[in-house]
This record gives C-alpha cells, sequence and structure tokens, in this order.
C-alpha cells in the first residue's frame, strides 16, 4: 500500500521559534495533502488542504500566517508552525491521496512540544 | 455539512468476546464511510471503507463493517476481539465523488481485557 512517512516524529521547541513538519509520500504522487491536529483524546481536525502548486486552503479558526503551508512537489508538504507557543503543542498527522484515488494515506504523526 | 457521531467514547470488552462500535453520520448525499485505528502515538490505519455496493464490507485483521442507509450508521464489528485490538478507533465520513475532506468522529477507545 501507499506510504506516507512524517518527519520528525517528535520535536520539542521553545517558545517563539518556528518549527517545520515534513510529510512525504514514498511511492505515489500525492496531488492532495491534507493537515490534521490532534489534542490529547481528541479526534483529528482538519487545519487545511493543499494541492501541489497551489495555495493551501485552510478551514475556518486556522491561522494561516501561523501555520504556513507549502506543497512544493507531488511527494513533499510541508508545516512550519511560526512563532510557536505553548498552546501549539499538540499530535500533528498529515495524509496524502493522489489524483482520481478516494482514499486517504496516512503519516505516523508529529508530537509537537513547545516549552 | 456533514458530521459523524460515535456515541461511546470508552468500551471494554473480554478477549474472545464479539465487538461492534457503533458510528452514526449526517450527509445529505450519499457518503463515503470509513474506519480507522490509531495505536497510542502513531497515525492511522485504514481498517475498511465502504463506497458503493454491498454493504456488508469486508476490512483487514478480521473486521467488518455495515452501512445502513435508513438508519445513517456504519457501525463495525468483529467477532472475537484479541489483545492487540486495544486501541482508538474513529469512524469518518467523506463526500462521495472525492471524499477529499474527511469529517472524523470523535473516537471509541476499546480496552481489552485477557
Amino acid at each position: 500500500g501507499a506510504v506516507v512517512s512524517q518527519h520528525p516524529s517528535r520535536v520539542i521547541c521553545k517558545s517563539g521559534t518556528s518549527v517545520k513538519i515534513e510529510c512525504r509520500s514514498l511511492d505515489f504522487q500525492a496531488t492532495t495533502m491534507f493537515w490534521y491536529r490532534q489534542f490529547p483524546k481528541k479526534s483529528l481536525m482538519l487545519m487545511a488542504t493543499s494541492n501541489e502548486g497551489s495555495k493551501a486552503t485552510y478551514e475556518q479558526g486556522v491561522e494561516k500566517d501561523k501555520f504556513l503551508i507549502n506543497h512544493a512537489s507531488l511527494t513533499l508538504s510541508t508545516l512550519t508552525v511560526t512563532s510557536a507557543h505553548p498552546e501549539d503543542s499538540s499530535f500533528y498527522i498529515c495524509s496524502s491521496k493522489d489524483r482520481g484515488n478516494y482514499e486517504q494515506y496516512f503519516g505516523p504523526g508529529t508530537r509537537l512540544t513547545v516549552t | 455539512a456533514q458530521s459523524v457521531t460515535q456515541p461511546d467514547i470508552h468500551i471494554t470488552v473480554s478477549e474472545g468476546a464479539s465487538l461492534e462500535l457503533r458510528c452514526n453520520y449526517s450527509y445529505g448525499a450519499t457518503p463515503y464511510l470509513f474506519w480507522y485505528v490509531q495505536s497510542p502515538g502513531q497515525g492511522l490505519q485504514l481498517l475498511l471503507k465502504y463506497f458503493s455496493g454491498d454493504t456488508l464490507v469486508q476490512g483487514i485483521k478480521g473486521f467488518e463493517a455495515e452501512f445502513k442507509r435508513s438508519q445513517s450508521s456504519f457501525n463495525l464489528r468483529k467477532p472475537s476481539v484479541h489483545w492487540s485490538d486495544a486501541a482508538e478507533y474513529f469512524c469518518a465520513v467523506g463526500a462521495a465523488g472525492t471524499a477529499s475532506k474527511l469529517t472524523f468522529g470523535t473516537g471509541t477507545r476499546l480496552q481489552v481485557t485477557l
């Protein structure tokens, strides 16, 4: 099956710094990638949808200047949390799908802790 | 707007017992429905999906789910639970045709006692 990787799996950063999370589709071309945020013991909340070569579409309530998404190629999307604060600490999960495929393939997630 | 309800936050079953996890959805047209499993600190693994056709779908790890349009339900079942099935289970609904935007339920945590 399709494989999606995320890097890093865990990251600790200081308040006020920025951190970048990578999401890669390893064996297929991801025309669309999704970024989710999951709070402890909660469901996944879609943050944004990105199509390769286009600007990301953010869900209501998600600050696009805070959570920068770049989908520069068919195999890579990045989420940059800018000026991170402790309330940004969460589990971030990406997923990918290719054109014509209805199924999303999920990455293993990245645990972000902001101190 | 689409929505998913998983009424059971936490379920405990004995190993070898049968399991049913409930999922009700709200969607204005024919939905695409999914069940995912998440182990602690891990991403999501697809158990099964329903797009069309036979309303009883078989998935991995011995799981199955039945789509009941009249009840707007897509309950997940397994006849005999194994201790390794302990995890968080999420039901999700997507728009037919693309399923691009998934809406997830709040999840059901399954605990298996030996």
